[in-house]
Parts: structure tokens; sequence; C-alpha cells
């Protein structure tokens, strides 16, 4: 199957300072990634689409100012949490879709334990 | 209410058995079905992906979609201390981007 990248797995910092997540598609091109948030033991929660060379379009109640998406190739998306504060602290995951020949199959990154002291 | 509903569990059987995972839904515009398989602080995997009602088999794993009763499951046979997991089942109505509804996921436990 298509692999997603995604870096960094951990990380921890201190609140108020800004943390960036990346994800790639190794090994195909992606018009479309997702950025999912999980809470322990919950399931994942749709935080936005990001579309190549476009703004993304964030779900009800995510801040866009906060959660910055930026889609600057087919290869690559990137999260980046700023001001992050305790309450931000979760499981980020993205994915992407390969396209063609089914356009339904998602493939997800290994996600990023994002802990904020 | 839910779009999807999915028992949490969690469950747990013992090595060799069949296990069943249920979902279900209420938006009858579904069309693509999936279950993935999440292991402890690892983004999700593909398992099993299902187009309409009908049945799908790969291996020790069978999915079946039933529109008509928005009911789908996910059959385990034979089942290994290594099938310890969360399962979520996921679906969509759209034909491309891809944006799923997610079931809440249900945990299972081989035991050996």
């Amino acid at each position: 199957g298509a692999v997603v990248s995604q870096h960094p797995s951990w990380v921890i910092c201190k609140s108020g300072t800004s943390v960036k997540i990346e994800c790639r598609s190794l090994d195909f091109q992606a018009t479309t990634m997702f950025w999912y948030r999980q809470f322990p033991k919950q399931s994942l929660m749709l935080m936005a689409t990001s579309n190549e060379g476009s703004k993304a379009t964030y779900e009800q109640g995510v801040e866009k100012d906060k959660f910055l998406i930026n889609h600057a190739s087919l290869t690559l998306s990137t999260l980046t949490v700023t001001s992050a504060h305790p309450e931000d602290s979760s499981f980020y995951i993205c994915s992407a879709n390969p396209g063609q020949p089914v356009n339904e199959k998602l493939f997800f990154g290994s996600g990023t334990q994002l802990s904020v002291l | 209410q839910k779009e999807v509903e999915q028992d949490p569990g969690p469950l747990s059987v013992p090595e060799g058995a069949i296990v069943s995972l249920n979902c279900t839904y209420s938006n009858s515009a579904f069309q693509y079905f999936m279950w993935y398989r999440q292991y402890s602080r690892k983004g999700p995997e593909l398992l099993m992906y299902t187009y309409s009602s009908g049945n799908k088999e790969d291996g020790r794993f069978t999915a079946q979609v039933d529109k008509s009763s928005k009911y789908i499951s996910l059959f385990i046979r034979d089942s290994q201390p290594s099938d310890s997991a969360t399962y979520l089942c996921a679906m969509t109505q759209e034909t491309s981007g891809s944006r799923l509804t997610f079931g809440e996921g249900t945990q299972l436990t081989v035991n050996p």
C-alpha cells in the first residue's frame, strides 16, 4: 500500500511555543491531505482538509489561527500548532489519498504525540 | 445521535476464536466502508475496503456490508494475539476527497 510518513513521532514542548508536524506522501502525489486529532480511547476527529496550493478547510470548532496548515507541494503538508497550551496535548495524525484507481482509500501516517508542559 | 455507532468494548477473546466487530450508521448516503486497525500510539492501518453492500474476504478477515440495515461487520477468523488492537470502522459518501466518518473504535484483546 501507499506510504505516508509523519514526523516527529513524539514532541514535548513548553507552553507558549509553536510546534510543526510534517506529513509526507512517499510514493504518490496527494492533492489532498487530512489532519486528525485523537484523544486517549477516542476516535479520530477530523480537524482540517489540506489542499495543495490553496487554503485549508477547517472543521467547525477548529481554530485556523492556532492550527496552521501549509500544503506547499503534492507530497508535503505541515501542521503548526501555534502558542501551544497543555489542552493542545493530543495525538495528531495525518492521512492522504493516493487517488486513482480508488479515491476512497486513505493511508495514515504513524501519528505525532504532542505533550505541552 | 452519532452518525456512526461502534461498541468501544473492550472485547477479550481466547486465541483461535472468531471475532465479530460491528458498526451501525444513520446516513444512507454512505457508499464506501472501511475497517482500520490501530495499535496503541500508531496511525490506523487500512484492513478492508468495501463499496456498497456485499462481502469481501482477505485471508482471515471478512467484511460485510448490509446497506438496507445500515450495518457493517468485520469477522476475524483464527484470531491471534497479534490481532490485539483497536478496530475502527469508517465510511464516506464521497467519490473523491475521502472525508471519512469514523466509529469510536473497538478495543480487542486476543489472549494466548
